[in-house]
């Protein structure tokens, strides 16, 4: 199974501010995923990121808001711009067959 | 669009007995995955078990277990000789086949609350 890390576990940011969340596996994978979960909510998808092309994103979430890079197979970045109170959520990052995730980042919007 | 409905927003159990806990989901495709993950107040997303829909035997994990009814579109977790460290969220999920890359997105349920009593 994929070891999978995740910096910082948890935050705690401004309104206004933005935050970089990073994400690190121990082996090539081919779509990495990254998840919101709100308080006391279920995980709902924000976007896929494929290396070397554009993040595909879900409905309700946008490229400017939830900037996303893959420079390789082993790494992303969630980057959550602008944050407001809103944003405050559980952030995890996941890889395929069968998903698995990260400990995840706890956000916490002030 | 699939959809994963987990109707227990909270259950408990004594210690050493065993609980089951019910997923129902929607979907129009024959091929596909299903899982049971167990996430701690740490957080962590545990995968606990998981089933193919193609195989008729029920996936089974130590003290974790399915009942997998593919007409119904039903989906149980039973947990036996609950354990104190089995206090946790519980969410079922669904998946598309592997392969069918336009479909990668994993839906998952509300979660179910599970408390264990000592």
């Amino acid at each position: 199974s994929a070891v999978i890390s995740q910096k910082p576990s948890r935050d705690i940011c401004q309104r206004g501010t933005s935050l970089t969340i990073q994400c690190q596996v121990d082996s090539q994978v081919t779509m990495m995923f990254w998840y919101r979960q709100q308080p006391g909510q279920s995980l709902t998808l924000i976007a896929t990121a494929n290396q070397g092309s554009e993040a595909t994103y879900e409905s309700g979430f946008v490229i400017d808001k939830f900037p996303i890079s893959r420079p390789n197979l082993t790494f992303s970045t969630l980057t959550v711009s602008n944050m407001s109170p809103e944003d405050s959520s559980i952030y995890l990052c996941s890889v395929d067959r069968p998903p698995y995730f990260g400990p995840g980042t706890r956000l916490t919007v002030t | 669009a699939q959809t994963v409905t987990q109707s227990q927003p909270e259950m408990s159990v004594q210690e050493a007995e065993t609980v089951t806990l019910s997923c129902t989901y929607d979907t129009s495709e024959s091929d596909y995955y299903l899982f049971w993950y167990k996430q701690p107040p740490s957080r962590q997303m545990i995968l606990v078990i998981r089933q193919e829909a193609y195989k008729q035997q029920n996936a089974t994990e130590n003290r974790f277990s399915v009942n997998f009814q593919k007409a119904d579109k039903y989906f149980s977790l039973k947990i036996s000789d609950s354990q104190l460290g089995d206090a946790a969220m519980y969410f079922c999920a669904y998946r598309s086949a592997f392969g069918k890359t336009s479909y990668d997105k994993v839906i998952f349920g509300p979660g179910t609350s599970l408390s264990v009593i000592p």
